[in-house]
């Protein structure tokens, strides 16, 4: 009974190398968001995705990032060209056909040298 | 305006005590409502939705205030596991882009 699984469970990037991480949803659901969390700060809300499908992306930076849930595989995350100010926890989650219901992922921590 | 605001804290509170957080919500048009806890470094988990006609598990209770746009949370008899973030949590009109709050932080002392 997997859950939301994400890898790598931490990333080091030099600035200017791109940066991927995935994320399996829980068997099932259909929907995955993608969240930023800074240090001491609360979850930003980056990218609402279904299959093949970006519903809601008014969180990620118009730049550098980039996402997708192919139909076969995991929902990525993608930052072209890291800057320190990247370095963060991404975490994802996946959701039934329940609005607000949330299963998060352990997260993804990306540190920018 | 933040679309969703909660007291950052911390609050520091003896074991047993009863505490409670607020959280209030920019858009009047929201539709559902949740409390989610975050233990320090690790991923955020639900607690429990908020009814309208408020709700109660254990020794949490939830409620709703859609006059005054806020939610709050009350734990009683509280416990040293008990410290977290709490995150109160909003679901805008379309049902399923999910906001978080800041998060409000907990230490329940000995």
């Amino acid at each position: 009974n997997a859950g939301v699984m994400q890898n790598p469970r931490h990333l080091v990037r030099r600035r200017g190398q791109e940066a991927r991480l995935r994320c399996s949803p829980v068997k099932g659901h259909s929907h995955v968001y993608w969240y930023r969390q800074l240090p001491e700060e609360g979850l930003k809300f980056m990218v609402y995705l279904q299959k093949e499908n970006i519903i809601d992306e008014s969180g990620m930076p118009k730049e550098r990032f980039s996402a997708e849930f192919p139909k076969e595989g995991p929902s990525i995350l993608r930052i072209q060209q890291v800057v320190r100010g990247d370095s963060a926890a991404y975490f994802c989650a996946s959701s039934p056909d329940r609005p607000g219901e949330l299963f998060f992922g352990e997260g993804s921590r990306l540190t920018v040298l | 305006r933040k679309e969703v605001e909660q007291d950052p804290g911390p609050f520091n509170v003896p074991e047993g005590a009863t505490v409670a957080f607020n959280c209030t919500y920019s858009n009047s048009a929201s539709q559902s409502f949740f409390w989610y806890r975050q233990d320090c470094r690790k991923e955020p988990k639900l607690l429990m939705s908020v009814y309208s006609s408020g709700n109660e598990d254990g020794r949490f209770t939830a409620q709703l205030n859609r006059a005054s746009q806020y939610i709050s949370l009350l734990i009683r008899d509280s416990k040293l596991s008990d410290s977290a973030t709490y995150l109160c949590v909003v679901n805008n009109p379309g049902g399923f882009k999910t906001i978080f709050g800041a998060g409000t932080r907990l230490f329940v002392k000995a």
